[in-house]
């Protein structure tokens, strides 16, 4: 089975610290994405990559970055965190349907 | 541009009882539809997908979807509920397996014993 890997399932961050998101998955796909998921607001798509080296904004780009220096990892940084990226982030790959990742709490106090 | 509305923010079902979550899509051309379920502190697993073909899904977990273009819709049923299937469910859609998604904003499902 492929595996999405999320390095950290909670994190807790204070405003203004740079932060990154680690997700590597081990099945040599091309496509990797990053959502938030909110209550009530359900997954929102922040960016995603079809390449390495390649990225696209999604929906909510704003006060995000990624990098994807190898196929298999893909990063979400946060350059400075503020109280309202509090969110659960996931991580997916494809293709063939999504596979994705178990998420990571990230705090932001 | 695509977007998903799941209209039932909750819905509470007996176990052993019938469970349908319905989904809303609107979509420029012939979509890819799914839907995911996350059970608690989990990612989500696909439940079941369509594309074309026989408008009714088979999935796994005993779940089946059934997709009806003139009523823009890809609603999920369960005959028989199990407590295990309480879950949050999302509906999806896009242009492909593989292109960006959007997702509605869930459903939870409690199980009363």
């Amino acid at each position: 089975d492929v595996k999405v890997t999320q390095s950290s399932r909670y994190l807790v961050k204070r405003t203004g610290e740079k932060v990154f998101l680690e997700c590597v998955q081990d099945m040599d796909h091309e496509n990797m994405f990053w959502y938030r998921q909110d209550p009530g607001l359900g997954l929102r798509l922040i960016y995603f990559s079809y390449d390495v080296k390649m990225k696209e904004k999604g929906d909510i780009p704003e006060g995000y970055s990624v990098s994807r220096e190898k196929k298999e990892r893909f990063s979400l940084i946060l350059e400075s965190a503020s109280t309202n990226q509090t969110s659960m982030y996931l991580c997916a790959s494809s293709p063939r349907g999504y596979t994705f990742g178990s998420g990571t709490r990230l705090t932001v106090v | 541009a695509q977007s998903v509305t799941q209209p039932d923010i909750h819905i509470t079902v007996s176990e052993g009882a019938s469970l349908e979550l319905r989904c809303n899509y609107s979509y420029g051309a012939t979509p890819y539809l799914f839907w995911y379920v996350q059970s608690p502190g989990q990612g989500l697993q696909l439940l079941l997908k369509y594309f074309s073909g026989d408008t009714l899904v088979q999935g796994i977990k005993g779940f089946e979807a059934e997709f009806k273009r003139s009523q823009s819709s890809f609603n999920l049923r369960k005959p028989s509920v199990h407590w295990s299937d309480a879950a949050e469910y999302f509906c999806a859609v896009g242009p492909s397996n593989d292109y960006k998604l959007s997702f509605g904003a869930g459903t939870t499902v409690t199980v009363r014993a």
